[in-house]
This record gives structure tokens, C-alpha cells and sequence, in this order.
């Protein structure tokens, strides 16, 4: 089964309108972490934004913020206001056994999100 | 530049060569890992270090594919007699204890 699965392969937003990117996972463990990855063309993995299992809030960073539901398995990227630069493929991705030695990290499939002027 | 470093970032080899890539961590960095990248998809893991102890390996990293860490500073990736479907982008991260830190990626193409 697909820990990590993110159905929107493409999407355009209209730049300066937000833009979410859906995530879900799959995992018994009570304690993990989701993190959104940022990969343009260029090929470097960009950390964006980070939620741990028992954080009480969503996080947030800067444009960035993570809608997690946690019941639902669920830890959806929202990006506000978007701009040219952020045309990349997102990668969501977990961290089980948040403790535990290493970030062993598993990804979904990525979005390719295009900003339109 | 004091980010995570790949080289080279091209490789071109044909089917049956031997090949090396090497990742340079972020120098105070303990952790260091592989992953793989193929066209359309997510990254998958391959290996981890802690300091130079290879201490978890993917299912995926058949007997072609070693790594080291020899001094706990910077990882070799070795792929043996090489196949077509090892064309890839191999990225190397590192970290301390927080997020992942990933260089731009080493890309393979096997003819």
C-alpha cells in the first residue's frame, strides 16, 4: 500500500491566488512526522515546511502552511499568494517513528504545479 | 557554498561500465543519505550513515550498488556494470537531527 499518496499529478494557479496540494499517508506508527519538499528544475530538494504528529497546531512558514488532519490522514500544502518562482514539482513525504535514529524519509509522487502570470 | 555537494552532476556511460558518485554533507552533518529519483517520481531511499557506519540499506540497492563513508566527512556511491534501468538522478542528503538537506542531484543515463 502507498504510504504517502498525492493524487494531483499537474495543477496552474493564476499568480497571486492561493494554491493547495493534497497529501495523504498511511501509517500505524502514533509517532511520525510529515514534511512538503519544493523540487525545481534545477533538482534540488527544497525543505518547505514541517509537521510533527503531536503538534497541536498547523505549521506555517512564511506563504506556507500545512492543514493537518490528522483523523483523516491528511497534511494538505497550502500556498498563498503565489509567484512566478514557485512553478516546481512538491513532493510530500513522512518520517515514521519520529524518535527513532535517522530521518528516513518516504515520498508520494509529487505535483507539478505551474504559476501562470 | 556550504550546502550539500554532488558530483558530477552528469554522468553518461554505456551499459556495463562501472560508475562513482560523490557527495561533500554539510560539514557538521552526522547523517548522511542516498536516495534515488527516477522520471516522474518521488525520490526513494537507498542508504544511510551515522558518522561512517552504513547502518540501514534499501531492498532496492541490489550487489551493483555499494556506498561508503569512510571517514564519516563525504560518501562514495559505486554502481557496478551498469543496466538501463539504473538510469536515475541520485541525490545524496544530510542532516544533524532535523531536516533532510539535499544537494542538486547526480544524474545517470545508461545507454
Amino acid at each position: 500500500a502507498q504510504k504517502i499518496t498525492q493524487t494531483q499529478p499537474g495543477m496552474f494557479v493564476q499568480e497571486k491566488e492561493a494554491v493547495t496540494l493534497d497529501c495523504t499517508y498511511d501509517t500505524s506508527d502514533p509517532s511520525y512526522g510529515l514534511f512538503w519538499y519544493k523540487q525545481p528544475s534545477s533538482g534540488e530538494m527544497i525543505f518547505l515546511i514541517y509537521q510533527g504528529s503531536y503538534d497541536q497546531q498547523n505549521a506555517t512558514e512564511g506563504r506556507y502552511s500545512l492543514n493537518f488532519q490528522k483523523a483523516r490522514k491528511s497534511a494538505n500544502l497550502v500556498i498563498s499568494a503565489s509567484q512566478l518562482g514557485d512553478s516546481a514539482m512538491y513532493f510530500c513525504a513522512m518520517r515514521e517513528r519520529e524518535e527513532a535514529a535517522g530521518n528516513k524519509l518516504t515520498f508520494g509522487g509529487g505535483t507539478r504545479v505551474l504559476v501562470k502570470p | 557554498d556550504t550546502g550539500v555537494s554532488q558530483n558530477p552532476r552528469h554522468k553518461i556511460t554505456k551499459r556495463g561500465q562501472n560508475v562513482t558518485f560523490r557527495c561533500d554533507p554539510i560539514s557538521e552533518h552526522n547523517r548522511l543519505y542516498w536516495y534515488r529519483q527516477t522520471l516522474g517520481q518521488g525520490p526513494e531511499f537507498l542508504t544511510y550513515f551515522q558518522n561512517e557506519a552504513q547502518l540501514e540499506k534499501s531492498r532496492l540497492l541490489s550487489d551493483r550498488f555499494s556506498a561508503e563513508r569512510p571517514k564519516g566527512s563525504f560518501s562514495t556511491l559505486e554502481i557496478q556494470r551498469t543496466e538501463q534501468g539504473d538510469s536515475a538522478m541520485y541525490l545524496c542528503a544530510s542532516s544533524w537531527r532535523g531536516e533532510l538537506f539535499f544537494g542538486e542531484g547526480s544524474r545517470l543515463t545508461v545507454l
